[in-house]
């Protein structure tokens, strides 16, 4: 049973523009949210967080809006640059519990 | 500072055998996590340990086994390896259980 979902597998952005990337949970329980960014070969890396008590995190390009009634976040990376050309997973945490990933979207910044 | 480190990097195994990575924390964290990845979807969790006790473990069988020691490294056994175990297998490593998780660059197994 997926508890986070990314529905969308792919997304291609021309380079300067913005990027925006949707996940869904399920599970209300969930009360941390992360994104990490994956290049081939190399393990995920964090790149920003959102606490269940807040509706929005900024960190430089990049803001992670939620919206707890839709069970839904999404982050947003402006302006796109060719190195954020790497898949971009959704997870989620309960307490001090391990974390729920989704599948993954593979963001494409055409220059 | 060195970052979460695992080995192998790379694995080949046949189908019965038996298979133990490596992930060394980064320095002070004393809690480390293992995930599966499959190809094309995100990572599943595996096992939690912190302070060398286990704290979680996810939906895999009994053939996955884990330890951690007292200087914070863990290693992941796998026994009678099955073709579906290829996966690149991912450690992370946080200061305490819980909070910003560190992942390592994996060690991608293939069983034949």
């Amino acid at each position: 049973d997926q508890q986070v979902k990314q529905n969308s597998p792919s997304l291609s952005v021309q380079e300067g523009r913005i990027s925006i990337l949707n996940c869904d949970y399920t599970n209300s329980m969930f009360d941390y949210f992360l994104w990490y960014k994956k290049y081939p070969a190399e393990g995920p890396t964090f790149l920003i967080s959102i606490s269940s008590i807040k509706d929005k995190n900024e960190d430089g390009r990049f803001t992670v809006f939620l919206n707890k009634s839709a069970k839904h976040l999404s982050l947003h990376i402006v302006p796109s640059q060719p190195g954020d050309s790497a898949v971009y997973f959704c997870a989620a945490r309960a307490g001090a519990n391990n974390l729920f990933f989704g599948t993954g979207t593979r963001l494409t910044v055409i220059p | 500072d060195a970052g979460v480190t695992q080995s192998p990097t790379h694995l080949i195994k046949t189908r019965g055998q038996q298979v133990t990575l490596r992930c060394s924390p980064i320095s002070g964290h004393k809690s480390v996590s293992w995930y599966q990845q499959v190809l094309g979807q995100g990572p599943q969790f595996i096992f939690q340990y912190y302070e060398k006790e286990e704290r979680g473990r996810g939906n895999f069988p009994d053939r996955f086994s884990a330890r951690q020691f007292p200087n914070y490294s863990s290693e992941l056994n796998v026994n009678a390896l099955l073709l579906g175990d290829s996966a690149l297998y991912l450690c992370a490593s946080s200061p305490q259980g819980a909070g910003g998780y560190t992942f390592g660059s994996g060690t991608r197994l293939t069983v034949v």
